[in-house]
């Protein structure tokens, strides 16, 4: 039982790059999220699924893309990179609703040059 | 739409003492879940506890325990006899009791242990 894996861990890529961050659970979670965690800001929310097929945004979405093809998957996508995405990013999942917190991921460290 | 609030950025305490991180949130539900999320240098994310807002009684997992204040939308979280381990960034989070139940994240408090 891996939990959820997130890869790569670090990562640096050009501006104007494009990329993916894999998020995988094998807890057939029903909820999954993607965080982004910056220096005095906390965690922000970028996109989050209740389920296969169903995604939508949270509070920081824009140059950023999800799909939710599978329980299991949940990636996410970064269209033309920039510098303000330089940050780490967090992959969270969750059995259910309300009391179970989220188990999250290792985090990817992403630095836009 | 629903926040939380860390007034704390940083806070220190001696080793073997008991710390009190403040937390409030805002909201207009009745029903909701809080919890408190420990990220130590490891940059794990780790739940600590967490809180049903229905119940009255305060949830306490050994040394951590949280004075919960419905009315005042406040959720603390004390940490007695501090250890070494316990240095890290701690979170607050709100979770809604609805379909569409995001958990919202305070900005976090910076823990420090002094031997």
């Amino acid at each position: 039982n891996a939990g959820v894996t997130q890869t790569p861990k670090f990562q640096v890529l050009k501006t104007g790059q494009s990329m993916t961050l894999q998020c995988a659970q094998d807890m057939n979670h029903e909820y999954m999220s993607w965080y982004r965690q910056d220096p005095g800001m906390g965690l922000r929310l970028i996109h989050y699924s209740v389920g296969a097929g169903i995604t939508d945004q949270g509070e920081v979405p824009n140059g950023y893309n999800v799909s939710r093809s599978t329980t299991e998957d949940f990636p996410l996508r970064l269209l033309s990179a920039a510098p303000s995405q330089t940050s780490v990013y967090f992959c969270a999942s969750s059995l259910g609703q309300g009391f179970h917190g989220y188990t999250f991921g290792s985090g990817t460290r992403l630095t836009v040059v | 739409a629903q926040t939380v609030t860390q007034s704390q950025p940083e806070m220190s305490v001696q080793e073997a003492e008991t710390v009190t991180l403040s937390c409030t949130y805002d909201t207009s539900e009745s029903d909701y879940y809080l919890f408190w999320y420990k990220q130590p240098p490891s940059r794990q994310m780790i739940l600590v506890i967490r809180q049903e807002a229905y119940k009255q009684q305060n949830a306490t997992e050994n040394r951590f325990s949280v004075n919960f204040q419905k009315a005042a939308k406040s959720f603390s979280l004390k940490i007695s006899d501090s250890q070494l381990g316990d240095a890290a960034m701690y979170f607050c989070a709100y979770r809604s009791r609805n379909r569409d139940d995001k958990i919202i994240f305070g900005k976090g408090t910076r823990l420090h242990i002094l031997p």
